[in-house]
């Protein structure tokens, strides 16, 4: 069965430190994509980025990276120079396939990530 | 495009009452999905259509719970009888076709509480 284990409940740093969240799943499939969701207060679902399984490549946009390790079957998601506004729930997903008409998303429990002045 | 909306935002009821919470997903997306998100249980999937076929309900918790597609464009969860255990926030998402590679869209969710 797949699932997506997302250790750390809660993180609390100051503004302007680097943290990464950790996020580790299961999966018998050989393709799969794997997401990141921020929840900010207001409580909507905001895509942050996808991956798929046959792309290891690390990614970085602005201060977020991401860095995909089939190996250790992670998914870690760094916030460089962290911002208040980064404070948020963080969730990461792993896509599953479901009677081969499609794939919904199975989601970790998030961290909540609080970035104070 | 107006994203994914789902309405009301907020619905508070009396236990044992209906409720019919509703979704009208982005247009061309032909995969929708329902998710119900609690502090215990996190974001937990309900239900899953696909071009108006239910899927996968296997998440739905009982048959208090049903959801329809009646079109491409308009989704309902209705829960009847409600109870205080189904206080939580109910969320509408859709996909494109080829969904994978482009992520899904949530909706701003509904928060139902069940006095």
């Amino acid at each position: 069965a797949q699932k997506v284990t997302q250790a750390q409940t809660e993180i609390s740093v100051v503004e302007k430190e680097d943290v990464t969240l950790d996020c580790v799943y299961e999966t018998r499939d050989t393709t799969y994509y794997l997401f990141w969701y921020k929840q900010p207060p207001s409580g909507e679902l905001v895509f942050l980025i996808r991956r798929n399984s046959f792309d290891e490549q690390n990614e970085i946009s602005g201060r977020y990276s991401w860095n995909f390790q089939k190996s250790t079957s992670s998914f870690n998601f760094t916030i460089t120079a962290s911002q208040v506004v980064d404070s948020a729930v963080y969730f990461c997903a792993l896509s599953e396939a479901i009677r081969k008409a499609g794939t919904a998303l199975i989601f970790g429990k998030g961290t909540t990530l609080s970035v104070s002045s | 495009d107006a994203g994914v909306i789902q309405s009301p935002r907020h619905e508070v009821t009396e236990m044992g009452q209906e409720v019919t919470l509703r979704c009208k997903p982005i247009s061309g997306h032909n995969s929708l999905f329902w998710y119900r998100q609690t502090m215990m249980r996190g974001l937990e999937l309900l239900i899953y259509f696909n071009n108006n076929v239910p899927i996968d309900d296997s998440g739905m918790p009982e048959d208090r719970f049903s959801a329809k597609m009646p079109n491409a464009s308009f989704s309902t969860l209705k829960i009847q009888p409600s109870e205080p255990r189904d206080s939580a926030v109910y969320f509408c998402a859709s996909s494109p076709p080829g969904q994978v590679n482009y992520g899904y869209t949530f909706g701003s969710g509904t928060r139902l509480t069940v006095v």
